[in-house]
């Protein structure tokens, strides 16, 4: 079945630490998009893929990179600049403008 | 940028009584929106559409309507079960180049049906 695999589901991070989120899709979707959800905050964009090696800033870029290296997967790093980065990540692509998104089940990343 | 608000945050309703949520938007140049349900641990699920183009869909017990105008679109839930208890988030659209958009979220509204 064609879906999003976001791994891994629970995170640990150490105060300094950068760590990797995966991203893998089978659904041939060429845009593809990470977003950070906090309780009663909703989603909010981080970065956003439309093509393999280019992506773009979303509204809260700051503290996180991306690559885009093939069209399956997208991983985010989460970098030791981003202060606050316990929150539940979530992955999605699509197919084109105006289609919903497909989402991953999401990663809950965690400061120790 | 585009800002989206939903309301109310949280809904109680009996099972079998009908559901509306609220979303507003400001950028009219949005064109599509789809609203999420998530279940707890969960990636949303899309549920159902609407683009601009038309001002309501329908799908079973579900229905969304749309005034461009006022620039506000709405979900409706009819018989509600106790499985319809979620988390419901509303989206719109923005165009971003490339024939592709990104999507602006509401901040959710908790839905709980109780038996």
């Amino acid at each position: 079945d064609g879906g999003i695999t976001q791994s891994p589901k629970y995170l640990f991070r150490k105060e300094g630490q950068n760590v990797t989120l995966s991203c893998e899709q089978n659904l041939n979707h060429d845009a593809m998009y990470w977003y950070r959800q906090d309780p009663g905050q909703g989603l909010r964009l981080i970065y956003y893929s439309q093509i393999v090696n280019d992506f773009q800033k979303g509204d809260i870029a700051e503290g996180y990179s991306v690559s885009r290296e093939k069209k399956e997967s997208f991983p985010l790093t989460v970098t030791s600049a981003q202060k606050n980065p316990t929150a539940f990540y979530l992955c999605a692509s699509t197919q084109g403008a105006n289609y919903g998104y497909t989402f991953g089940s999401g990663t809950r990343l965690t400061v120790v | 940028g585009e800002n989206v608000e939903q309301h109310p945050s949280t809904l109680s309703v009996q099972e079998g009584d009908s559901a509306v949520i609220k979303c507003t938007y400001s950028d009219s140049a949005s064109n599509y929106f789809p609203w999420y349900k998530q279940e707890l641990g969960k990636g949303p699920q899309l549920i159902i559409d609407i683009r601009s183009n038309v001002g309501e869909k329908k799908d079973q017990r579900i229905a969304v309507t749309l005034n461009k105008t006022a620039k506000h679109f709405s979900l409706h839930i009819t018989e509600t079960q106790p499985e319809d208890s979620a988390v419901y988030f509303c989206a719109a659209s923005i165009r971003v180049g490339r024939g592709y958009s990104t999507l602006t979220f509401g901040k959710g509204t908790m839905l709980l049906v109780s038996p």
